[in-house]
């Protein structure tokens, strides 16, 4: 049990674009998904806590206006980079928290271009 | 941010042996968590511990919960080379609390 399914493995796009990324907790309700960044031979870099039905919390230095996200539902999150720039790309994960166990996505691979 | 203290960076084992890796805090966690993290891929829970002194098992892997509460260790017994990875720890102060996770360690086991 416990599987959540990020989407897009991996995206490339143009800068000045925005890029959706998904994430669905797959066989559990999870009130509270957070968001990564990853860069390479580094930890994981939170940057964002999400709580189903009120407004995420970002972490000092994340711009919220340009990573924008959304918890609509108690099995979804979405992270939506906006106006990307090559600056942006990066690997990034979600990671869904229940009873006091957090189970991460497999990862989306960005590249602006 | 804060941080966990892992270390050494990189770890270099020979197939067939055991390692320990050690991860500690200045602070206090109520939850300790072990994770694998392989290239391109999200990471993967290993142990989940939520009581001081804990001592768990997940087959070749046994980690354990610090008594004060500010460290945990994780023991691969008869490493295999698919055990090659990043090992990460992290520590949460409540359920569904934001995790702090240390720097990671790579492990690479020689044939």
């Amino acid at each position: 049990g416990a599987v959540v399914s990020q989407h897009p493995s991996r995206v490339i796009c143009k800068s000045g674009t925005s890029v959706k990324i998904e994430c669905r907790s797959l066989d559990f309700q999870a009130t509270t998904m957070f968001w990564y960044r990853q860069f390479p031979k580094q930890s994981l870099m939170l940057m964002a806590t999400s709580n189903e039905g009120s407004k995420a919390t970002y972490e000092q230095g994340v711009e919220k206006d340009k990573f924008l996200i959304n918890h609509a539902s108690l099995t979804l999150s979405t992270l939506t980079v906006t106006s990307a720039h090559p600056e942006d790309s990066s690997f990034y994960i979600c990671s869904a928290g229940t009873g006091g166990r957090y189970t991460f996505g497999s990862g989306t691979r960005l590249t602006v271009v | 941010g804060q941080q966990l203290n892992q270390s050494p960076q990189s770890m270099f084992i020979q197939e067939g042996e055991d390692v320990s890796m050690n991860c500690t805090s200045s602070s206090i966690f109520n939850t300790w968590l072990w994770y694998k993290q392989d290239p391109g891929e999200g990471p993967v829970l290993l142990i989940a511990l939520y009581k001081a002194g804990e001592l768990t098992s997940n087959g070749r892997l046994t980690a354990q919960f610090g008594i004060t509460r500010k460290d945990s260790f994780l023991n691969i017994s008869a490493s295999i080379p698919s055990d090659v990875g990043i090992y990460f720890c992290a520590g949460s102060t409540g359920a569904n609390s934001k995790l702090t996770f240390g720097k990671g360690i790579t492990l690479s086991v020689r044939p």
